[in-house]
């Protein structure tokens, strides 16, 4: 499958512990969005990354979030400290190196916060 | 703040009909446009996208863009149950930059 993966699928995280999200991109794309969907609500952008930088982290809280994507290995997506609030659906989108092309979404992980 | 706005629905079509799917969008400088259906509990799926006025078609599928309105929809012929599902509408402004998504229109399809 050269899709976009995402793992875990499901996370299930006490409050104030961590969690990390992972997303390898399919193969030849370079570029990596995160997106957070609470029920009922649309996708909300939150960060855009390519190898080893952030393009815009615009749409991430300030605090307890942060994302990467290493030269080698998964993006991810972390979460400190983790608030009830944080519970959602997480989804990793990728795309080619157009500055145009569509994004591919993964599965996406479902967070709840206990 | 960029919006792109989209009726929430639920829009019921009977099996057969033409459901058609509205967004407009506030940025007056957005590049490129795009439709993705999301069934319950799954990601979004590609359906189309759309760069110029006009139309442009796949299948069923018929994406339209109306630049200077600011507003695009997605029209969908001989509708199946198994097109029940909530559609989102996704723009970009600058190339490159990340879509912003409305929240999606629910459609209902019964047969």
């Amino acid at each position: 499958n050269a899709g976009v993966m995402q793992n875990p699928r499901h996370l299930v995280r006490r409050r104030g512990q961590e969690a990390r999200l992972r997303c390898s991109p399919m193969k030849g794309h370079s570029h990596v969005y995160w997106y957070r969907q609470l029920p009922e609500e649309g996708l909300k952008f939150m960060v855009y990354l390519q190898k080893e930088n952030i393009i815009d982290e615009s749409g991430m809280p300030k605090e307890r979030f942060s994302a990467e994507f290493p030269k080698e290995g998964p993006s991810i997506l972390r979460i400190q400290q983790v608030v009830r609030g944080d519970s959602a659906a997480y989804f990793c989108a990728s795309r080619t190196g157009q500055a145009d092309s569509p994004l591919h979404f993964g599965n996406g992980t479902r967070l709840t916060v206990t | 703040q960029k919006e792109v706005e989209q009726n929430s629905g639920p829009l019921s079509v009977p099996e057969g009909a033409i459901a058609s799917l509205n967004c407009t969008y506030s940025d007056r400088g957005s590049q490129s446009f795009f439709w993705y259906r999301q069934y319950s509990g799954k990601s979004p799926e590609l359906i189309m996208f759309i760069y110029s006025n006009g139309d442009k078609e796949d299948g069923r599928f018929t994406a339209q863009l109306n630049k200077a309105s600011q507003y695009v929809s997605l029209l969908i012929r001989d509708s199946q149950p198994s097109d029940s599902a909530t559609y989102l509408c996704a723009v970009r402004g600058q190339a490159g930059t990340a879509l912003i998504f409305g929240k999606g229109t629910t459609l209902s399809v019964s047969s």
